[in-house]
């Protein structure tokens, strides 16, 4: 089954981290660009970071730079997110998709989401 | 830079046809043809239903159609039916920072 799957959420406290995993079956995940896109509680989606297929570009929004690093291991079809000095802000659901290809810039599958919660 | 502007909802009968406007500027939606729209229903994940402004993905139906004029994209859903009634989301491709900007929503209701 072709599918992306995220695991990791829970609960932590401000200032603290967490790292998020994603793990891709049913296709070459070497082949796709890989994203990061949040959704808030109540809220709409917010674009949080991209990785290219080889990792050699990796993009993120402005509140989230030097904070979070994004990583991909092509071996194990996997993409990450290893998040440090997580605000309120960063309460979310944490998609983790897929691009369509080079060049087309959508996102044509998407995982369940993991929660992510930071308070104290 | 903002979030795309998109009308907080939108609603039509069943067999009607709805547009869902997203408004944003000449440095995302009017500078590419790299406009997406997702459908999302409560608790689940967003769903590709267009992408570069017109363009569906394989199993999403033809009722659903997109296009693009200068700085505002839109997404027309015809033959409305019950199960279209969701939240819609644009998005586009910047080339800056951020990459990719979402629309605000809308939520679709089928009376």
């Amino acid at each position: 089954e072709v599918q992306v799957v995220e695991s990791g959420g829970g609960l932590v406290q401000p200032g603290g981290s967490l790292r998020l995993s994603c793990a891709a079956s049913g296709f070459t995940f070497s082949s796709y660009s890989m994203n990061w896109v949040r959704q808030a509680p109540g809220k709409g989606l917010e674009w949080v970071s991209s990785i290219s297929r080889t990792s050699a570009y990796i993009y993120y929004t402005d509140s989230v730079k030097g904070r979070f690093t994004v990583s991909r291991d092509n071996a194990k079809n996997s993409l990450y997110v290893q998040m440090t000095g997580l605000r309120a802000e960063d309460t979310a659901v944490y998609y983790c998709a897929k691009s369509i290809a080079d060049g087309v810039e959508a996102f044509d599958m998407w995982g369940q989401g993991t929660m992510v919660t930071v308070s104290s | 830079q903002s979030a795309l502007t998109q009308p907080a909802s939108v609603s039509g009968s069943p067999g009607q046809s709805i547009t869902i406007s997203c408004t944003g500027t000449s440095s995302d939606v009017g500078g590419y043809n790299s406009v997406s729209w997702y459908q999302q229903h409560p608790g689940k994940a967003p769903k590709l239903m267009i992408y570069d402004v017109n363009n569906r993905p394989s199993g999403v139906s033809s009722r659903f159609s997109g296009s693009k004029s200068g700085n505002t994209a839109s997404l027309t859903i015809s033959g409305l039916q019950a199960e279209d009634e969701a939240d819609y989301y644009c998005t586009s491709y910047t080339g800056s920072s951020p990459l990719y900007v979402f629309g605000t929503g809308t939520k679709v209701t089928v009376l």
